[in-house]
């Protein structure tokens, strides 16, 4: 049974840093990875989504990369701003099974 | 091209009565899924229906949930004699024929469900 981990929990940074979002997964045999951004009150956002076949994607300021044999995505946001606060999810598939990991409450400072 | 719609966003039922959330999808698009965001936890798949069809509801809880997507109109999840536990934030998704579920799915905004 697939788990999805992301850590840290909580993440607090002031405007202008570079950060990374780490999530690992149990089960390597996967579909793709989806970064989602989600901020309060709203639905998802796909941020970036990683076939099994790719190592990484980038969007802008986004980059994810996939690490599957060791179990591991991260997303690095770079030069953040007040505008990315948001909780960031991954979610991993296989075959008919797409599975979450718990998120990351981002808040960038001004 | 408006995204997938919700509705409603939020809904307020006591212990016992039945609630009904409704999912239209993208445009467009035949598949349907389903996942409830339960506090402090992650999003949990539930359902996948195509027009008329089931596809996958391993994520469902046995009793008292049911969902359908009928040929015409919106997809409906329906739970029956709510309990507290139910509350939670239901997500739906939407993607186009030919997709699996491995492409990508676009989300709706979330009904945000409480029950007294």
């Amino acid at each position: 049974k697939q788990e999805v981990t992301q850590i840290p929990a909580a993440l607090s940074v002031p405007e202008g840093e570079n950060l990374v979002l780490n999530c690992s997964f149990t089960d390597s045999a996967i579909y793709n990875l989806q970064w989602f951004r989600q901020d309060p009150g709203k639905g998802l956002t796909s941020l970036l989504l990683i076939q099994s076949s790719q190592r990484e994607q980038t969007s802008g300021r986004l980059n994810a990369s996939l690490d599957k044999s060791s179990g591991r995505s991260t997303l690095y946001i770079a030069a953040s701003q007040p505008g990315d606060s948001a909780t960031y999810l991954c979610a991993v598939t296989n075959n008919n099974d797409m599975r979450f990991g718990a998120g990351t409450r981002l808040t960038v400072k001004p | 091209n408006a995204g997938v719609m919700q509705n409603p966003r939020h809904l307020v039922r006591r212990r016992g009565q039945e609630a009904r959330l409704r999912c239209s999808p993208m445009k467009g698009h035949s598949h349907v899924y389903w996942y409830r965001q339960l506090p402090e936890e992650g999003l949990k798949f539930m359902v996948y229906l195509q027009k008329e069809n089931i596809i996958d509801e391993s994520g469902m809880p046995k009793e008292r949930f049911s969902a359908e997507f009928p040929k015409e109109g919106p997809s409906i999840l329906r739970i029956q004699q709510v309990v507290r536990g139910d509350s939670a934030a239901y997500f739906c998704a939407s993607s186009p024929p030919g997709h699996t579920f491995t492409d990508t799915q676009y989300f709706g905004p979330g009904t945000r469900l409480t029950v007294l």
